[in-house]
């Protein structure tokens, strides 16, 4: 079955650039999407089919996908982007959802 | 305004049976894809099962042949059932709708949670 691999953590400095990969057997051929889920809350999307903003979303977030790798990058990062982040495709396939592990992200 | 309100969750002992409910509006549920992602304590988003708006379900392999997945479009609400619970079901259940587009699928609400314990 298909997974997707998420680095468990990623630690930033506030104003830099953060870089949250989403691993996958040539993950650029789906469709890939990224949720932010603060602690006692539920997930919201940040980006979805790999590098669209929903309304409300700084353009400080964005995506893409290349070969094995989709990537959410945000820049000038503040303390309220600390959260926890997961890619999530749909296996069209099998017809499931699929998440990968989530990365804590922390803001230094 | 769209909104999902998920109840049903508690306490239940290894074996037992729970149904959990979300109450959708602000969207129609007949026209949606449905999920079900529960979040176990500390632990990441897993997928539990999905309904379409014709109404073919799946499920992941954990759930499959326990956990049922229904509606009632008259009122616009989803359902879990779940039986034979293990302690490894113990987890914070969301109710999410999903946009599709050109074949890819994401979840563009959510409800809050219902906590599911699994214990004795």
């Amino acid at each position: 079955s298909y997974v997707l691999t998420q680095p468990p953590s990623v630690s930033v400095a506030p104003g830099k650039t953060a870089t949250l990969t989403c691993g996958g057997d040539n993950i650029e051929t789906r469709s890939v999407h990224w949720y932010q889920q603060r602690p006692g809350q539920a997930p919201v999307v940040v980006m979805y089919s790999d590098s669209e903003r929903p309304s409300g979303i700084p353009e400080r977030f964005s995506g893409s996908n290349s070969g094995n790798t989709a990537t959410l990058t945000i820049s000038r990062v503040e303390d309220g982007d600390e959260a926890d982040y997961y890619c999530q495709l749909w296996d069209i396939g099998s017809d499931h959802v699929l998440f990968g592990g989530g990365t804590k992200l922390s803001v230094l | 305004e769209v909104q999902l309100v998920e109840s049903g969750g508690g306490l239940v002992q290894p074996g037992g049976s729970l149904r959990l409910s979300c109450e959708v509006s602000g969207v129609t549920i007949s026209s949606n894809y449905m999920s079900w992602v529960r979040q176990r304590p500390g632990q990441g988003l897993q997928w539990v099962a999905t309904i379409y708006g014709g109404g073919t379900t799946y499920y992941a392999e954990s759930v499959q042949g326990r956990f049922t997945f229904s509606r009632r479009d008259s009122l616009n609400t989803v359902y879990l059932q779940m039986t034979t619970l293990r302690p490894e079901d113990t987890a914070n259940y969301f109710c999410a709708s999903h946009y599709c587009n050109s074949g890819s699928c994401y979840v563009d609400y959510w409800g809050q949670g219902t906590l599911v314990t699994v214990s004795s």
